[in-house]
């Protein structure tokens, strides 16, 4: 298995455009996690999936950010309109409860928004 | 609510001095911790969880429920060992992580 797929791996844009981030999580894990990375704040959950179904939005910075997961391969992250504050690293993780919940990282998503 | 905290953003040793990360966590219930390690330019992988009770690359960490610590230590530090260490914990909340802060650790030739 190549472990979870993020792309893409880095992201330039211009602030009020639509950015999308999309991740494969490892086949057979039933929960998926978004986090955002940056060095003020460090490590942040933004949002979780159980069996493609959202559980916690709770870390969401705000309404211009929304998650889905249509099936259980494939999730997308997208921020509409992007701002300058959104540039950070976005990291996807997938886990298997069978497995001790370990969560399993992504390559993660440089964005900048200029 | 749970929280992890991680005091030093920054720890800097020389090769062969001993390493201690510290953590603290508060949380109600019976916590699983764990810690995770980002090397340069890789991504996050979890280094070792309190459960195992385990030894990786030479660390060790101890959950200390009266203290409601869990310091990841190494006797010796290799530069290897340079990295980004998140100490991690999931409690009721199903299978959440939740991250402290960070702590870059830089081991000197």
């Amino acid at each position: 298995d190549a472990g979870v797929i993020q792309s893409p791996r880095h992201e330039v844009t211009e602030m009020g455009q639509e950015v999308t981030l999309r991740c494969k999580p490892i086949s057979g894990h039933n929960s998926l996690f978004w986090y955002r990375q940056t060095m003020m704040r460090g490590l942040e959950l933004l949002i979780y999936f159980n069996n493609n179904v959202p559980i916690d939005d709770s870390g969401m910075p705000e309404d211009r950010f929304s998650a889905k997961m249509p099936n259980a391969s494939f999730s997308t992250l997208k921020i509409q309109p992007s701002e300058p504050r959104d540039s950070a690293v976005y990291f996807c993780a997938s886990s298997d409860y069978r497995a001790y919940n370990e969560q399993f990282f992504g390559p993660g998503t440089r964005l900048t928004v200029l | 609510a749970q929280r992890v905290t991680q005091p030093e953003k920054l720890l800097s040793v020389f090769k062969g001095a001993p390493v201690e990360l510290k953590c603290n966590y508060s949380y109600s219930g019976s916590p699983e911790l764990f810690w995770y390690v980002q090397y340069s330019r890789q991504r996050l992988q979890l280094l070792l969880r309190h459960i195992s009770r385990e030894s990786i690359k030479g660390f060790t960490a101890d959950l200390n429920k009266g203290e409601t610590s869990f310091h990841l230590k190494k006797p010796f530090a290799q530069e290897e060992d340079s990295a980004m260490y998140y100490c991690a914990l999931t409690g009721n909340a199903g299978n959440m992580l939740t991250f402290g802060g960070g702590t870059r650790l830089m081991v000197k030739p």
